[in-house]
């Protein structure tokens, strides 16, 4: 059963900020947020994490609601190499438990000249 | 550092044969997970192995099966292949089980005629 509930498609001027929201309504308490993204023809690749604090590292922010059921994947400055279907993925973090990633059908970002 | 490195790269097997899929993890890592990509179903869980136990398995049929050795290289077998088994079979290394990042090969295309 899918846990994260994500748009299958947006579009993003390159150059513009893209603003990906993932649902995920059911996360338990000791469940992380990750965000993975798989360009055409390779492996998925980690982007970030988060809790319930809104972080951010090199390549993205991700910004989740208080309530924890909403987030949101935010790339300041899309570029054409970011087109990728991107994954919003939720899994315990530590402790006992599987850490299995399950992946839904993503978003689709095709980042536009 | 090297990154995971999966071979072959290609294969192309015909119906009830078996087939043998390698994974080298990260240097160091000692899970390693395996995840098959089909049009259909996307991303799905395989196993999860750490020092050389299976630690979970997927939703798939005993046809399906892994190890792992002392060095954590492991390989998949995937005995009396079918048409549906053709995919693309990617593995994902990482430091710990509850690791936050995975680290995915370019994976493994499987075709069965």
């Amino acid at each position: 059963d899918a846990k994260t509930t994500q748009p299958p498609s947006m579009d993003c001027a390159e150059g513009r900020a893209a603003n990906l929201p993932c649902n995920h309504s059911t996360i338990s308490g000791n469940e992380y947020v990750y965000w993975y993204r798989q360009i055409h023809s390779q492996g998925p690749q980690y982007i970030i994490h988060g809790l319930k604090n809104n972080e951010t590292n090199e390549m993205a922010s991700l910004i989740i609601t208080e309530d924890r059921k909403s987030s949101t994947l935010i790339l300041p400055h899309a570029t054409l190499r970011d087109t990728a279907v991107y994954y919003c993925i939720v899994r315990v973090g530590s402790g006992a438990g599987s850490y299995q990633l399950t992946f839904g059908k993503g978003t689709k970002l095709s980042v536009i000249p | 550092k090297a990154g995971v490195t999966q071979t072959p790269r290609y294969l192309i097997k015909t119906r009830g044969q078996q087939v043998t899929l390698s994974c080298s993890p990260i240097s160091g890592h000692r899970s390693v997970s395996w995840y098959q990509q089909t049009p259909g179903q996307g991303l799905q869980f395989l196993f999860e192995y750490f020092s050389e136990t299976q630690r979970n398995k997927g939703n798939f049929p005993g046809r399906f099966s892994g190890r792992q050795f002392s060095n954590s290289r492991s390989e998949m077998n995937v005995s009396t292949l079918e048409l549906g088994d053709s995919a693309l079979y990617l593995c994902a290394s990482s430091l710990l089980r509850d690791s936050y990042e995975q680290y995915f090969g370019p994976g493994t295309r499987l075709t069965v005629t």
